[in-house]
């Protein structure tokens, strides 16, 4: 069984300032990381993921993060926040035999500020 | 190209009612997945569909929940005998197959709410 912590539950930026939201997660077993985006009244949607391979993965609109398997960490970074960046943002995971089945984080709440 | 249709949007029910939540994938995609997100939680794993068997029921939280894919197109989740704790948003996603490259494609939900 795998679980995901998201230590903010929101974090106010200014437009333009750097931001950096955090995941820790725990598991038995390797697992696949995610990080998914709820925009108002959207549904979620794939923001970037990390599969295997380098663990500095690149999603959509700037967004990138590092997966840290010694901190069992995958923290999400943007260099410099847009106003059309507040949204919902859930970090989840899932085991490599059940790749289907995402244990998502309770979401940290992103509010960009103008 | 359409996205992943769920309704209704919103229902409002009484408890002890039945309730039919309805889900439409994107076309071509065999595997189905349904979630449910409390208020103030991350969504939580149902019941995934590859095709039109369950593959994996393991989250539906007791016998009131059921799920059907006849054609292995369109599910409809059911509750019978609705509770106050059902309240909740009940996502539906689907992805080309059994979730391979780890992206799944959300609907943007239904609302329950049983007063």
């Amino acid at each position: 069984a795998q679980s995901v912590t998201q230590l903010d539950s929101q974090v106010p930026v200014f437009e333009e300032a750097p931001v950096e939201l955090r995941c820790n997660y725990s598991s038995s077993v390797s697992v696949y990381l995610f990080w998914y985006v709820q925009y108002p009244n959207q549904g979620l949607q794939l923001l970037l993921k990390y599969l295997s391979g380098s663990t500095l993965v690149k999603g959509i609109n700037g967004f990138e993060a590092e997966f840290n398997k010694s901190q069992t960490s995958f923290h999400l970074r943007k260099p410099s926040v847009h106003i059309s960046d507040t949204a919902e943002y859930f970090c989840a995971v899932s085991g490599l035999g059940s790749n289907y089945k995402l244990t998502f984080g309770k979401g940290t709440l992103l509010t960009v500020n103008p | 190209g359409a996205g992943v249709s769920q309704t209704p949007s919103n229902k409002v029910t009484e408890k002890g009612k039945y309730v039919e939540l309805r889900c439409d994938p994107i076309s071509g995609h065999t595997a189905l997945y349904w979630y449910r997100q409390s208020l103030g939680q991350g969504p939580e794993f149902l019941i995934y569909f590859q095709g039109t068997g369950a593959a994996d029921d393991s989250g539906l939280p007791n016998d009131r929940f059921f799920a059907v894919r006849p054609e292995g197109s369109v599910s409809t989740l059911k509750i019978q005998r609705t509770e106050r704790g059902d309240s909740a948003v009940y996502l539906c996603a689907s992805s080309p197959n059994q979730g391979s490259t780890g992206e799944l494609f959300f609907g943007e939900g239904s609302r329950l709410t049983v007063l």
